[in-house]
């Protein structure tokens, strides 16, 4: 049973728009959350993280925003750029069994010039 | 450095067949981990060690075994290869939780691996 969503398998961003990506969880245990980048034959590779004790992190362009009640995070990269079409991952993790991390399926941004 | 790598990067097998998936990491990590990646499925971890000489089992540990010898090395075996092992295999390694950023993994290039 698939602990972490991303509903959303591809995703098209006009240059200079926002892009945002949606993730859903749904073990209420779940404290700590990342994004992934994933490039073609290549290993994904970290992007931001965020702790269930904010609910909002930023790092340049990216930015995650975390909704517990709801269970909800997204990405949200402000200007979007090509080169960031790629393959992005939600995962999240437990303090209690820190060292297992649940990914997401993944969803495809392309982001046209 | 060159952080996370993995032999072979590409290999084809029969039914049957045994192989081991080699990871190493130059980045003195405590954690690593072996994951597989397969269509509409995300990454589902397969096993993970927490140090030298220990393992432990993941999500989806079925049909593999592991082995951490030395700190740098993560050894992925498939004792008798199924088809249902086709999949991309990615190994990945993270700082312990003693160090500032436990919960970023850093992951190899992958080896794409298929079972006929």
């Amino acid at each position: 049973d698939q602990q972490v969503k991303q509903n959303s398998p591809s995703l098209s961003v006009q240059e200079g728009r926002i892009s945002i990506l949606n993730c859903d969880y749904t073990n209420s245990m779940f404290d700590y959350f990342l994004w992934y980048k994933k490039y073609p034959a290549e290993g994904p590779t970290f992007l931001i993280s965020i702790s269930s004790i904010k609910d909002k992190n930023e790092d340049g362009r990216f930015t995650v925003f975390l909704n517990k009640s709801a269970k909800h995070l997204s990405l949200h990269i402000v200007p979007s750029q090509p080169g960031d079409s790629a393959v992005y991952f939600c995962a999240a993790s437990s303090s209690n069994t820190g060292n297992q991390f649940y990914f997401g399926t993944g969803t495809s941004l392309t982001v046209i010039p | 450095n060159a952080g996370v790598t993995q032999t072979p990067k590409f290999r084809v097998l029969k039914t049957g067949q045994s192989m081991t998936l080699l990871c190493a990491q130059d980045m003195n990590h405590e954690y690593m981990y072996w994951y597989r990646q397969d269509p509409g499925m995300g990454l589902r971890l397969i096993h993970y060690s927490v140090g030298e000489g220990t393992t432990a089992k993941g999500e989806v540990p079925d049909g593999y075994n592991v082995s951490r010898l030395k700190k740098q090395n993560f050894l992925l075996g498939l004792e008798s290869a199924a088809p249902s092992q086709t999949s991309v295999y990615f190994c990945a390694s993270s700082p312990s939780p003693r160090r500032r950023y436990y919960y970023e993994q850093y992951f190899g290039p992958g080896t794409r691996l298929t079972v006929t």
